[in-house]
């Protein structure tokens, strides 16, 4: 079946610093990947579309320039944490959308940032 | 918009006991419906799906029924195990590329 992955599972960073997080697709093409960021306890919330070789697009509230997303490649995305602060302290989930007429979606196991 | 509602949690039940979480949705057009099960400290993972009106999605003990005429994709399950304790996700998609919008999960636990 399809998988995807994410790097790293998890990270603690200082205030100030950035992080990268990967997103991969191991055995398909996804022309559009999805972010999703996890509170504690909570739901999903989608924070921006990523569609490879384009930029990508951002869910109202969700600061573009806080989020770096690169989508370079069909099997590759990046989510850049940039000047991370404690309230970036999340669980983020991606997703990858099957290039075929399915469109079905396959979630990354998610990366737990901690900012302290 | 879009939405899913889905019943709070927590719920408890005993090992073999039966489930049902409830799920309704608001869409326009036909959405696709899921059902995903998130596991203590890993991502999600599809449990099932239903594209289309009185489609039964079904896995692992687990089935759901694509109600249009009530907006409804309740999941049930007969016998319920304690590793079926998790956090399950209804969502829906209204059409193919675009991305999932979920319920806010429901969180089971199951008692030996």
């Amino acid at each position: 079946g399809a998988v995807v992955s994410q790097h790293p599972s998890w990270v603690i960073c200082k205030s100030g610093t950035s992080v990268k997080i990967e997103c991969r697709s191991l055995d398909f093409q996804a022309t559009t990947m999805f972010w999703y960021r996890q509170f504690p306890k909570q739901s999903l919330m989608l924070m921006a579309t990523s569609n490879e070789g384009s930029k990508a697009t951002y869910e109202q509230g969700v600061e573009k320039d806080k989020f770096l997303i690169n989508h370079a490649s069909l099997t590759l995305s990046t989510l850049t944490v940039t000047s991370a602060h404690p309230e970036d302290s999340s669980f983020y989930i991606c997703s990858a959308v099957l290039a075929d007429h399915s469109y079905e979606q396959y979630f990354g196991p998610g990366t737990r940032l901690t900012v302290t | 918009g879009n939405s899913v509602t889905q019943m709070e949690g927590p719920v408890t039940l005993s090992e073999e006991a039966f489930l049902t979480i409830n799920c309704t949705y608001t869409a326009t057009g036909y959405p696709s419906l899921f059902w995903y099960v998130q596991y203590p400290g890993e991502g999600l993972q599809l449990l099932l799906k239903a594209t289309k009106a009185d489609d039964k999605g079904s896995n692992k003990g687990f089935e759901a029924t694509y109600r249009k005429e009530t907006t409804s994709f309740h999941l049930e399950k007969g016998s319920v195990q304690v590793s079926d304790s998790a956090v399950y996700f209804c969502a829906l998609s209204d059409q193919g590329n675009t991305p999932l919008v979920f319920g806010k999960g429901t969180r089971l636990s199951v008692i030996a």
